[in-house]
């Protein structure tokens, strides 16, 4: 089946440490988004992609970071300059085109705690 | 700064009760509308689509939103909510852009009573 898959589903991160999740997709979606989901917040785009080896900061972008180099691939490294990384983030894919309109598939999303 | 806002954050009503969710947004241009459901254990999926055409419009699983202009609003409805209804609700918006970035409202969390 097509879809969206995350790993690892829960991931443990020390003080000072960068620790990448990943994100691939089997749908032939050109465009990737990482969100991250705190309870009562909502949703916040941290950083997008609508095509290979190209990428926009989202709205919280400051602490990750992010890589394109493959079409079904968006990794998002959390680095140790995001001082508040304990999150659930969700990765979603859509394809391109009608104006943007397409809707958005997401993962199962990765918990990242800090100990 | 472009913003979504959902005004019930939890909602609890018994089976066979009335469903409405409030959805506002901010933003005076071209918006494309869309409300995501994420049930227990499960991923983020979407339940319906407002792009243009008909300000009523019909999603999954018997619930309907009707998008209002003029008063930037979006909000859900279902005549009569079931148990399995029981997830969290996220309104979000499109600005008129190419791009697919979306900007979600908080969430509100359903919990149906049997």
């Amino acid at each position: 089946d097509g879809g969206i898959t995350q790993s690892p589903k829960y991931l443990f991160r020390k003080e000072g440490q960068n620790v990448t999740l990943s994100c691939e997709q089997n749908l032939n979606h050109d465009a990737m988004y990482w969100y991250r989901q705190d309870p009562g917040q909502g949703l916040r785009l941290i950083y997008y992609s609508q095509i290979v080896n190209d990428f926009q900061k989202g709205d919280i972008a400051e602490g990750y970071s992010v890589s394109r180099e493959k079409k079904e691939s968006f990794p998002l490294t959390v680095t140790s300059a995001q001082k508040n990384p304990t999150a659930f983030y969700l990765c979603a894919s859509s394809a391109t085109g009608q104006g943007g309109n397409q809707p958005q598939h997401f993962g199962d999303g990765t918990r990242l705690s800090i100990l | 700064a472009q913003s979504v806002s959902q005004h019930n954050h939890h909602v609890i009503l018994s089976e066979a009760a009335s469903l409405e969710l409030g959805c506002n947004y901010s933003y005076g241009g071209t918006v494309n509308l869309f409300w995501y459901v994420q049930y227990p254990g499960q991923h983020l999926q979407l339940l319906l689509k407002y792009f243009s055409g008909d300000p009523l419009v019909k999603g999954i699983k018997g619930f309907e939103a009707e998008f209002i202009k003029s008063k930037f609003s979006f909000n859900l409805r279902k005549p009569s909510v079931q148990w399995s209804d029981t997830a969290e609700y996220f309104c979000a918006v499109k600005q008129g852009s190419n791009t697919g970035k979306l900007i979600f409202g908080q969430g509100t969390t359903l919990q149906v009573k049997p």
